[in-house]
């Protein structure tokens, strides 16, 4: 148990779904951070939020869609995917106080995409 | 471009040493991290080097060379448990836990 919780663990959905996936944290982290991991590849940030703002967008394609309503969720609003997409989409969180920041994330066990 | 390199996969048996290398090249660098992740499992974080040298968390030890943009992890009398993928990360930006990730070494421990 890592403090955040992702949902659902498993997704399969056809290219014209609108789906989303959801990120609870409960650690009282301000940072909250979309990743995609594909098989054979790096983890690849695609959002970061910091006290809600959304401070980075790793060139992600405008097919998804995040949200970030407070500082303990975080959701990915997935929509006209394409199979590439499929992968396993990890949240993390962080507590983030400038000096005292450690390299240290806590990631959800993810949630597995597939897109048909 | 930004790049973490490390080995695909490394094979070891019960009570020996292991250590997994990284080399980096990033655009900023501010601190080292390791990740452990097994399989179906999150990435879990083990340990963070910011300055150069040896940082040690009991089985595991994390060493860093800013010079030579190089780190490895240490894994010392290894167990069945300890199979998994680790990942090494460079944090990029000062402010935030903004991390560029290597593409991961798998770790298979036998009898």
């Amino acid at each position: 148990e890592t403090g955040v919780t992702q949902t659902p663990r498993h997704l399969v959905m056809g290219m014209t779904n609108k789906k989303s996936l959801k990120c609870e944290q409960h650690l009282g982290h301000n940072a909250m951070y979309w990743y995609k991991q594909s098989a054979k590849k790096p983890l690849e940030l695609m959002f970061v939020y910091n006290f809600k703002e959304q401070t980075e967008n790793n060139s992600v394609p405008s097919r998804f869609s995040p949200e970030c309503p407070n500082s303990s969720h975080l959701f990915l609003h997935l929509h006209t995917l394409q199979p590439e997409d499929s992968a396993l989409y990890l949240c993390a969180s962080s507590q983030d106080a400038g000096a005292t920041v450690t390299g240290e994330l806590f990631f959800g066990e993810g949630s597995r995409l597939t897109v048909l | 471009g930004q790049s973490l390199e490390q080995p695909s996969e490394v094979t070891a048996v019960e009570g020996a040493i292991v250590q997994i290398n990284c080399t980096y090249q990033t655009s900023g660098f501010y601190g080292l991290s390791w990740y452990q992740q097994h399989d179906g499992g999150a990435p879990t974080f083990l340990s963070y080097n910011a300055l150069d040298g040896l940082e040690e968390t009991g089985r595991f030890s994390s060493f860093l060379s800013r010079s030579d943009s190089y780190g490895y992890l240490l894994l010392q009398e290894l167990q069945m448990k300890d199979s998994a993928s680790y990942f090494c990360a460079v944090r990029d930006h000062k402010g935030f836990q903004k991390l560029v990730f290597g593409t991961g070494t798998r770790l298979l421990v036998s009898p």
